[in-house]
Formats: structure tokens, sequence, C-alpha cells
């Protein structure tokens, strides 16, 4: 079974610096996919960002990018220019294609622990 | 286009009881996810519908179960509610099973 570890519960950053959050998976698949979301307190989970195993680039998305790192089973999130509205619980997520695996991961995300953001003014 | 929507958004029961959650996908969206979060377990997944047939099922009681609509709609049923019960429970909704998941905003049960 796949795992998911996020190492940071916690995690601070000051207004307009650059921050980045771990998290390692465990997986004996090639293809899969990544995600990033976020929980703000209003408990809505946001899609920040998703990773193809497949493709090398790193995904970005305007303040918000990716290190993946394959081999290593890394997948940290790079926050620039951190705003107020960025505090929130992340959560770094794993999913198998659909097919495969013995076809019982069909769709399903597997989460880490999360880990909370704070943003100081 | 209007984004998952789950009824009820707070929910107060006492154990024994039973309570249904409702899930309403995007527009389009043939695939619905739910999640139970709590503090001690964090994000567990329960089960995955898709074109009304369930494909997954994850590691919790036969008390749970769910269904889908023909219209993609999505319900989870809860029997005999347990303390260890009262959780957030996620709604998320795709095209397809392999696309990326799009989450309500949840439904907060308390079992009392």
């Amino acid at each position: 079974a796949q795992t998911v570890t996020q190492s940071q519960p916690e995690m601070s950053v000051q207004e307009a610096e650059t921050v980045t959050l771990s998290c390692t998976y465990d997986t004996s698949e090639s293809d899969y996919y990544l995600f990033w979301y976020k929980q703000p307190p209003s408990r809505q989970m946001i899609l920040v960002i998703r990773q193809e195993a497949y493709k090398q680039q790193n995904a970005t998305e305007n303040r918000f990018s990716v290190n993946f790192q394959k081999a290593a089973k890394s997948f940290s999130l790079k926050i620039s220019d951190s705003q107020l509205g960025d505090a929130a619980m992340y959560f770094c997520a794993y999913r198998s294609p659909a097919i495969g695996a013995g076809g019982t991961s069909y769709g399903k995300l597997t989460f880490g622990q999360g880990t909370i953001l704070t943003v100081h003014p | 286009k209007a984004g998952v929507t789950q009824t009820p958004r707070y929910l107060i029961k006492t154990r024994g009881q039973q309570v249904t959650l409702s899930c309403s996908p995007i527009s389009g969206h043939r695939s619905v996810s739910w999640y139970q979060q709590t503090p001690g377990q964090g994000l567990q997944f329960l089960f995955e519908y898709f074109s009304e047939t369930q494909r997954n099922k994850g590691n919790f009681p036969g008390r749970f179960s769910g269904r889908q609509f023909s219209n993609s709609r999505s319900e989870m049923n809860v029997s005999t509610l347990e303390l260890g019960d009262s959780a957030l429970y996620l709604c998320a909704s795709s095209l397809a099973s392999r696309d990326t998941q799009y989450f309500g905003p949840g439904t907060r049960l308390t079992v009392l």
C-alpha cells in the first residue's frame, strides 16, 4: 500500500517570504499522480497543484511550485511571496493510476497527515 | 460552474441513530469519492462511485454505505452511529476516476 509522509506538523513564514513544505511517499508503481491541497479554517479543501509522475518538469501555479524528485520519492511544495491568505493546513496526496496495482486503488487519494502553515504579517 | 455541494453542512446525532449525507458533484463529473477526516486518523478514504457503481472501498465497517444515482449525485449512510463516527465527511468529484478530485465544503457530523 502506498503511504504519504509529511514530516513537518507545523511551519511558519513571514509575509512576502518563501517557505517549503516537505512530502515523501512510498510506492512501487512507476505511474502515479501527486497533489497538494490546501485546507483553510473554512475546511474547504482546495487544489493547489498537481504533478504527473511521468513528467520530469516540475509543476508551477503562480506563486506555488513543486520540487518533484521521483527517485527519492520526494514532492515538496514551495510557496513564494507568502500572503496572509496562504495560512492553512496543507496536505500532500498520492493517487495511483485508475487501473493497475490490482485495481484496488482506482481514483483513491492517499493523504499525508498535513502541515499547518502560519503566515506572520 | 458551481462547485461540489454537500448537505447538510452540520449534523448532530445520538449514538445508535443513522444518518444520510448528500453530495452533488460538479456538473458533468461522474466520479464521486467520500473521505472521513478526524484529528486522530487524518483523511481516510471511504468509497468511490463511478456511473452508479462502487469502484473502490476503504477499510471501514459495513455500517458505512453509499450509493450513486443516475444524475451522479451520491449519498452515504452511516447506521448505528458511534461516538467515533464524529468527523468531517468530505465528498470529492472528478470527470472520471483518473482526473483531479475537487472537494465540497464537507458535512460536520457530531455524535453525542
